[in-house]
């Protein structure tokens, strides 16, 4: 079975400008999770759907992050306009209800100058 | 609130030894889930193990077992016959059960391992 997809694995851009990243969760997972890892804070959530729903968007820095789940296999987590603190590695983990495994993609690493 | 508190500084260990890389929690809630993740230099998280609080005996997969304490709020990893595909960063995880073993997950700072032949 194919993992949590993510892309771009790599991305660099300039501060200002939009920033996209695309997740593809193991089919037939009903949560969905989006981490940001920096060597500052760590992995921490920015947030979660349970089919298809925000749950809790908490952790979500500021007005300028979005995330959006518009079916089952696709989310997407939208940074506009980027600042170099954004830079990080973005996680987009899956689950299944009632699981007790929660796997993660192999991240979006994002460096903005 | 959840805590995770990772300690330990780099651990080295002897290939084909065993080792443990300990982890505490804190929390409220009454029932959670524990886990452990593997992150070596490539970047990707690797699944390890999970423990739920209510479980009545430790955990295990493979070489990797937890080595769980409720009293003592220990939720330590144990992997047995150290292999140098073992080098990595390892994270200790929490997570509430109030909407399943599926909510949010608290991670702890890491500890990074290596491994010498």
């Amino acid at each position: 079975d194919a993992g949590v997809i993510q892309s771009p694995r790599h991305e660099v851009t300039e501060m200002g400008q939009e920033v996209t990243l695309r997740c593809k969760p193991i089919s037939g997972h009903d949560y969905l999770f989006w981490y940001r890892q920096t060597m500052m804070r760590g992995l921490e959530l920015l947030i979660y759907f349970n089919n298809n729903v925000p749950i809790d968007d908490s952790g979500m820095p500021e007005d300028r992050f979005s995330a959006k789940m518009p079916n089952a296999s696709f989310s997407t987590l939208k940074i506009q306009p980027s600042e170099p603190r954004d830079s990080a590695v973005y996680f987009c983990a899956s689950s299944l209800g009632g699981r007790n495994t929660i796997y993660f993609g192999e991240g979006s690493w994002l460096t903005v100058v | 609130a959840q805590k995770i508190t990772q300690t330990q500084p780099g651990m080295f260990v002897q290939e084909k030894e065993a080792v443990t890389l300990d982890c505490t929690y804190d929390t409220s809630d009454p029932s959670y889930g524990l886990f452990w993740y593997k992150q070596p230099s490539s970047g990707e998280m690797i699944f390890l193990i999970y423990q739920g609080s209510y479980d009545q005996q430790n955990a295990t997969e493979g070489r990797y077992s937890l080595n769980f304490q409720k009293a003592r709020k220990s939720a330590n990893l144990v992997i047995s016959a150290s292999q140098l595909g073992d080098s990595a960063m390892y994270f200790c995880a929490m997570s509430g059960l109030a909407g399943g073993a599926n909510s949010k997950l608290t991670f702890g700072k890491g500890i990074t391992l290596s491994v010498r032949p």
